[in-house]
């Protein structure tokens, strides 16, 4: 079955540091991969994708991830947090004519 | 329009009344979807529409819960006879196609029911 799992359900960091969140997969085919993020009363906004080609990708706000198809994983990146990245991350897969699965979520909080 | 739209985005029901939710989807996608977001939790599937095929409707948590989407376009999901566990965030959805491109969220109706 397919599934996404984020091990991690909250994580603080301050600001300034950097941040990575996890995303694990498990999927028939090599997937579509999306990193979206949810501030306080707000639907989801699209950080960055995954589709195929170059293994990382670079997404809006500075937010970076890596598709290691071995490890079968997906993380997000960014090198030096803001307060403003203070909100809820969803991993999500996808593959054309597949509906998404999403992940739990991560939520950020950021320490002035 | 620009982009998904949802209405109403609050409604306060009392328990045992019926609700219809909207969304409006972006123009010339085919996929539409709709989520249910309990407080603090994550992203729960109900449904989802892909141009003309038979809705999935794996995600729907009972025979409370409808959906239609009139012409392709814009779609109502219809919650009968409301529960105080439905009350939840609502989002809709939608993408090109389904599941092969990003999906665009609307803001989310907030349902309540007292």
């Amino acid at each position: 079955a397919q599934s996404v799992t984020q091990p991690d359900i909250h994580i603080t960091v301050s600001e300034g540091a950097s941040l990575e969140l996890r995303c694990n997969y498990s999927y028939g085919a090599t997937p579509y991969l999306f990193w979206y993020v949810q501030s306080p009363g707000q639907g989801l906004q699209l950080l960055l994708k995954y589709f195929s080609g170059d293994t990382l990708v670079q997404g809006i706000k500075g937010f970076e991830a890596e598709f290691k198809r071995s490890q079968s994983s997906f993380n997000l990146r960014k090198p030096s947090v803001h307060w403003s990245d203070a909100a809820e991350y969803f991993c999500a897969v996808g593959a054309r004519g597949q509906n998404f699965v999403f992940g739990p979520g991560t939520r950020l909080s950021v320490l002035p | 329009g620009a982009g998904v739209s949802q209405s109403p985005s609050n409604k306060v029901t009392e328990k045992g009344k019926d609700v219809e939710l909207r969304c409006d989807p972006i123009s010339g996608h085919t996929a539409l979807y709709w989520y249910r977001q309990s407080l603090g939790q994550g992203l729960e599937f109900l449904i989802y529409f892909q141009g003309n095929s038979a809705p999935d409707k794996s995600g729907l948590p009972s025979d409370r819960f409808s959906a239609e989407r009139t012409g392709g376009s814009v779609s109502t999901l219809t919650i009968q006879r409301t529960q105080q566990e439905d009350s939840a965030v609502y989002l809709c959805a939608s993408s090109v196609r389904v599941g092969g491109d990003e999906a665009f969220f609307g803001q989310g109706t907030r349902l309540t029911v007292v």
